[in-house]
């Protein structure tokens, strides 16, 4: 079964550094998006995004986070200056349209500030 | 924010009986909901779905109800089995929001033999 794909795996950086995490979405999908869990907390909406530009974004989502689709099947959350609380789970979903059409979701990217 | 909640943390069943969860929701606005199952180290595995139209949508073990006026729904769950041991988390999202989806706290089942 086609599944949404992340790497790394695990990053850790310094608080103030750049991270990029980095998603390949269902070949077919064409909405995507990022979520995220604070450890102990609710998963929570970041960002979606279609035809190479942001649908949506939630308040978390400020001019330190942007999103990419560099390529045909890369899909990228950059975080240009990480912060202690940006520490998380982040997870990249896809789906293949809206409409009561469902979200999948990769296995996820541990981001560790330090 | 707690417009999908999910008011029991944990859940133990036995093999073979049915599993029960329940989500509450509060915002009137939600029309598409979702169950999703969750292991260790792994992201959130879509199981079932349910758009605010119907009341009830099944795909074999899981069966999801949706009462509108309570504004509850609830994921069945028969025969539960060892391997649905897991954190499950229940979902919504309004019509002109798709994908923005709201999660509730989600609730550990764990089945014993």
């Amino acid at each position: 079964e086609p599944e949404v794909t992340q790497t790394p795996s695990h990053q850790v950086t310094q608080m103030g550094q750049e991270v990029i995490l980095r998603c390949v979405p269902i070949s077919n999908h064409l909405y995507f998006y990022w979520y995220r869990q604070i450890l102990g907390q609710k998963v929570e909406f970041l960002v979606s995004f279609y035809n190479n530009e942001i649908s949506e974004k939630s308040e978390i989502f400020d001019d330190q986070f942007s999103v990419e689709r560099p390529d045909g099947s890369n899909f990228t959350l950059k975080i240009r200056s990480t912060k202690l609380e940006d520490s998380a789970m982040y997870f990249c979903a896809s789906s293949e349209g809206t409409g009561y059409s469902p979200l999948h979701f990769g296995n996820g990217t541990r981001l560790t500030v330090t | 924010d707690q417009q999908v909640k999910q008011n029991s943390p944990s859940l133990s069943v036995q093999e073979g009986r049915i599993s029960i969860l329940n989500c509450d929701y509060t915002n009137s606005m939600f029309d598409y909901f979702l169950w999703y199952k969750k292991y260790p180290a792994e992201g959130p595995t879509f199981l079932i779905s349910i758009s605010s139209i119907k009341d009830k949508n099944e795909d074999g073990r899981f069966t999801v109800f949706l009462n509108k006026s309570a504004k509850h729904l609830s994921l069945h769950i028969v025969p539960s089995q060892p391997g649905d041991s897991a954190v499950y988390f229940c979902a919504a999202s309004e019509t002109d929001s798709w994908g923005k989806l709201q999660f509730g706290a989600g609730t550990q089942v764990v089945v014993t033999p």
